[in-house]
């Protein structure tokens, strides 16, 4: 199985600031990786797909990156709202599996 | 508007069996492959089993492989999820979700709201 490796997996972060978030692959997964936003009692959210690009209706603040086995993720000036649980994913091959997941909390 | 409602979801005691499901509207249902994704209390997203449109292709976790069956049908838009042999490790929130795109079957654009299963003595 491919082994999802995320970190940090929790951080103390501000309003306004740029937040970032690692995901490393076991192996080369090409560009097929996404990441989600989860808030506490409800389903995940899709937001980046492909590895970078943009859910629709997701706000640009949010952005991915990479391909093979290193990608980041990216908020750019972090809201109130954006306070949730961040997971990465793989789907390049079965089972597609999840990272541990990254935990912002304001500082 | 995409919607995907579990049920069937509850208390179960350890080696019991429970069957959970997830009604879909608002899309072809019969052209999307459909996953289960399951999370523990206080733990992360686990992915749980995949089924192709048609049920052609169906994976598992290893960790329920053998013991869980992932089925759909397609007249009634309808996808399930037998869980036999449970054991306390199995109690999570279980979510259904819905591929993106026609022959994708890797990212999940909607989701249910979860339903809850304990295995418990």
């Amino acid at each position: 199985d491919i082994q999802m490796t995320q970190s940090p997996s929790s951080l103390s972060t501000s309003v306004g600031d740029r937040v970032t978030i690692t995901c490393q692959a076991s192996q080369d997964i090409r560009n097929s990786l996404n990441w989600y936003k989860q808030k506490p009692g409800k389903a995940p959210n899709l937001l980046i797909y492909d590895a970078s690009n943009l859910e629709t209706g997701v706000p640009s603040r949010f952005s991915g990156s990479g391909s093979g086995t290193h990608f980041t993720f990216t908020i750019n000036s972090l809201r109130p709202e954006d306070i949730a649980t961040y997971y990465c994913q793989q789907y390049d091959d079965f089972p597609h599996t999840f990272g541990q997941g990254t935990k912002l909390e304001i500082k | 508007e995409v919607q995907l409602v579990e049920s069937g979801g509850g208390l179960v005691t350890p080696g019991g069996s429970l069957r959970v499901s997830c009604a879909a509207s608002g899309f072809m249902f019969n052209l999307y492959s459909m996953t289960w994704v399951r999370q523990a209390p206080g733990k992360g997203l686990e992915w749980v089993a995949y089924i192709s449109s048609s049920s052609t292709y169906i994976y598992y976790a290893d960790s329920v492989k053998g013991r869980f069956t992932i089925s759909r049908d397609n007249a009634n838009n309808s996808l399930f999820l037998q869980m036999n042999s449970l054991s306390v490790d199995d109690t999570a929130v279980y979510y259904c979700a819905k591929t993106q795109l026609v022959g994708n079957g890797g990212t999940f654009d909607h989701w249910g709201q979860g339903v809850l299963v304990t295995v418990s003595s």
